[in-house]
């Protein structure tokens, strides 16, 4: 299994206060992604990193933000979180420039906004 | 934009039953195609894949095949065991090595 952490693994917070969700990987891949996956959706991207310091926005990037200040690293945070944001949060890795190389995926993290 | 369309869940069968999960895509160029498995309280795990058209991807008695004509990867299995319940995902990458989802189809097999 490819070395994905992800902390913590269930939060539970309030409408309105900041959220900060980690990825730590040990495999040295450049490519890190942040996914939340809803019932009737899968997975949409939320960011992406192809480098330090190197991010992106993906298909549903509002309300969330994004750092990567090492290769190991990548944060997720939810500014003000919302009710809408209560989702399972995936991180996942790749190391591979070329579209054909596959996605390793972290254990997830579960958050609640009441 | 790429997009990916599975077959709605769930699906139930009987333990050796065969098995198939329809999957189609629309996409720009040559994406590669991926299935992912996801069993209860887990993160994704890739099951297979197929990089260009007529290639066939297997794992764990698990088969699809890349169709360009009907630019489907349908994922089929033999004879499903109850350790095969989970759900799957229908995935393909196009540019900067983004994945597009489908929405994914819950499989429950029963003795």
């Amino acid at each position: 299994d490819a070395g994905i952490t992800q902390s913590p693994r269930h939060k539970v917070t309030e409408t309105g206060t900041p959220v900060t969700l980690r990825c730590h990987q040990t495999e040295n891949h450049r490519y890190m992604y942040w996914y939340r996956q809803d019932p009737g959706h899968g997975l949409r991207l939320i960011h992406y990193s192809y480098g330090v310091k190197d991010t992106d926005k993906g298909e549903v990037s509002d309300g969330y933000s994004v750092s990567r200040s090492k290769t190991e690293d990548f944060l997720l945070t939810l500014e003000s979180a919302t009710s809408s944001q209560t989702s399972v949060y995936f991180c996942a890795i790749s190391g591979r420039l070329a579209a054909s190389y596959e996605q390793y995926f972290g254990p997830g993290t579960r958050l609640t906004v009441t | 934009g790429d997009s990916v369309t599975q077959m709605e869940g769930p699906v139930t069968l009987s333990e050796e039953a065969f098995l198939t999960i329809n999957c189609t895509y629309t996409a720009t160029g040559y994406p590669s195609l991926f299935w992912y498995v996801q069993y209860p309280g887990e993160g994704l795990q890739l099951l297979l894949k197929a990089t260009k058209a007529d290639d066939k991807g297997s794992n764990k008695g698990f088969e699809a095949t890349y169709r360009k004509e009907t630019t489907s990867f349908h994922l089929e299995k033999g004879s499903v065991q109850v350790s095969d319940s989970a759900v799957y995902f229908c995935a393909l990458t196009g540019t900067a090595s983004k994945l597009t989802f489908g929405t994914g189809t819950r499989l429950q097999v029963t003795l």
